[in-house]
């Protein structure tokens, strides 16, 4: 079993639908959840990032973690076609100095206009 | 303010060579990470390197290396290339001890024939 698993997609939705994207992951030390957009041949942007469980919210993206069910989220609403992009989890856990993160393998989101 | 920096963009060789890669990280940062992100695999942690000091490894083989310099600037030199090694090798910073705000380069895109 991977660490991080996340639907590759593609999924396609039209425009100003509610997007929803999802991690399930495995390694219960993980505290620190994020969430990147990478454009085609482009390197990952980080979009907002958790620490532990509950929601954040920033403009039209809301991020959801749920240790108990070791299940994060990624919400957009009102999409746009500029949002068109692979979504890609990350994690890592608290312990020691920093580290590498692990990565999802992306979702690959496509905004019909 | 500028991000990331990584040259080169594009970058051929031949199985055996060796490739030299090299990231400029945000101003300020003092954290340098580099990943690899092959096709179908997503993004592996390779390496991470803090005040000029290797911190962390991933499971990569030793002919992937690399050094910091004064400046926080980095280099990730692979020996002994094969073919697998084609990938995009990604570059990010950070603050020390913030790895989960981890900014991303554009990437050097390495093919092996």
């Amino acid at each position: 079993q991977k660490e991080v698993e996340q639907d590759p997609g593609p999924l396609s939705v039209p425009e100003g639908a509610i997007v929803s994207l999802n991690c399930t992951y495995s390694n219960s030390a993980f505290q620190y959840f994020m969430w990147y957009r990478q454009y085609s041949r482009k390197g990952p942007e980080l979009l907002m990032y958790t620490y532990s469980s509950g929601n954040k919210e920033d403009g039209r993206f809301t991020a959801q973690v749920d240790k108990s069910s070791k299940y994060i989220s990624l919400f957009i609403r009102d999409s746009q076609p500029s949002d068109s992009a692979t979504y890609l989890c990350a994690m890592r856990d608290s312990g020691g100095g920093a580290d590498g993160l692990t990565f999802g393998k992306g979702t690959h989101l496509i905004i019909q206009p | 303010e500028a991000g990331v920096t990584q040259s080169p963009t594009h970058l051929i060789k031949t199985r055996g060579q060796q490739a030299t890669l090299r990231c400029s990280p945000i101003s300020g940062h003092t954290s340098v990470y580099w990943y690899q992100q092959a096709l179908g695999l997503g993004l592996q942690f390779l390496l991470w390197y803090d005040e000029g000091e290797e911190r962390n490894r991933g499971n990569f083989p030793p002919r992937f290396s690399g050094r910091q310099f004064p400046n926080y600037s980095s280099e990730l030199n692979v020996n002994a290339l094969e073919l697998e090694d084609s990938a995009l090798y990604l570059c990010a910073s950070s603050l020390v001890g913030s790895a989960e705000t981890q900014y991303f380069g554009p990437g050097t895109r390495l093919l092996v024939l």
